[in-house]
């Protein structure tokens, strides 16, 4: 069964660093792109970006790049996102989901999410 | 940049067919996805390619496209296919992934 396993819940202040992750189970970890979505509380869904495991390829969307970092661990099948300096504006659940194998297409399969809340 | 536009609202009784629609100008060449999210939970793939249903989506979820918009169907809609539903897409470069606002199905 594939599953995607996320960090648990953080709260931080303004200006500190984050690194949250994303484990693979029960697939090869290496094969699918895997990207993070972000969601504020009670709005909608906003692709942050994707790595491609087995060759570290990175996308961002222009909204994201230069704020967060995607990257990915293959050896312990994990993938991470960070922030160098959180500000409040990234209070929001953070969800990482898998492509089907091989393709940067729809995600089809999603981890349980990380809520992140930033005070200031 | 690239959006992709859902209305904010749908509303149907039970056992109504539901359709929402999804405006982007590369769904011609482009395919749709569409995520099924119920409150406090995490998106659901309910169609991929369009009009593929994955195998655990009951048969009264179906995708269509034409043009530039997709249209996600439930025929027959039940109470408990309230959600919020997110249509996905990228623009015609392939690089950049975009969701819809998403659309509040209310059954009742």
């Amino acid at each position: 069964e594939v599953q995607l396993v996320q960090s648990g819940a953080e709260v931080k202040k303004s200006g500190e660093s984050l690194k949250i992750s994303c484990k693979g189970l029960g697939y090869r970890f290496s094969r699918h792109w895997i990207g993070w979505v972000r969601q504020i509380p009670g709005k909608g869904l906003e692709w942050m970006g994707v790595i491609y495991p087995g060759d570290s390829d990175t996308r961002y969307s222009p909204a994201f790049q230069g704020h967060v970092t995607i990257s990915a661990d293959k050896s312990i099948s994990t993938a991470y996102l960070q922030w160098s300096s959180l500000k409040a504006s990234d209070t929001a659940i953070y969800y990482c989901a898998r492509c089907p194998e091989g393709a940067l297409s729809g995600f089809d399969s999603w981890g349980q999410g990380t809520l992140l809340t930033v005070s200031s | 940049s690239y959006e992709l536009t859902q209305p904010p609202s749908v509303s149907v009784s039970p056992g109504q067919t539901a359709r929402i629609t999804c405006s982007g100008d590369a769904l011609s060449k482009k395919y749709a996805y569409w995520y099924q999210q119920k409150s406090g939970q995490a998106p659901v793939l309910v169609i991929y390619d369009d009009r593929k249903r994955p195998s655990e989506i009951p048969e009264r979820f179906s995708g269509s496209s034409a043009g530039t918009m997709a249209t996600l169907t439930i025929s027959g809609a039940q109470v408990d296919d309230e959600a919020d539903y997110h249509c996905y897409s990228t623009d015609i470069s392939g690089n950049l992934w975009v969701f819809g606002g998403g659309t509040k199905l209310t059954v009742l």
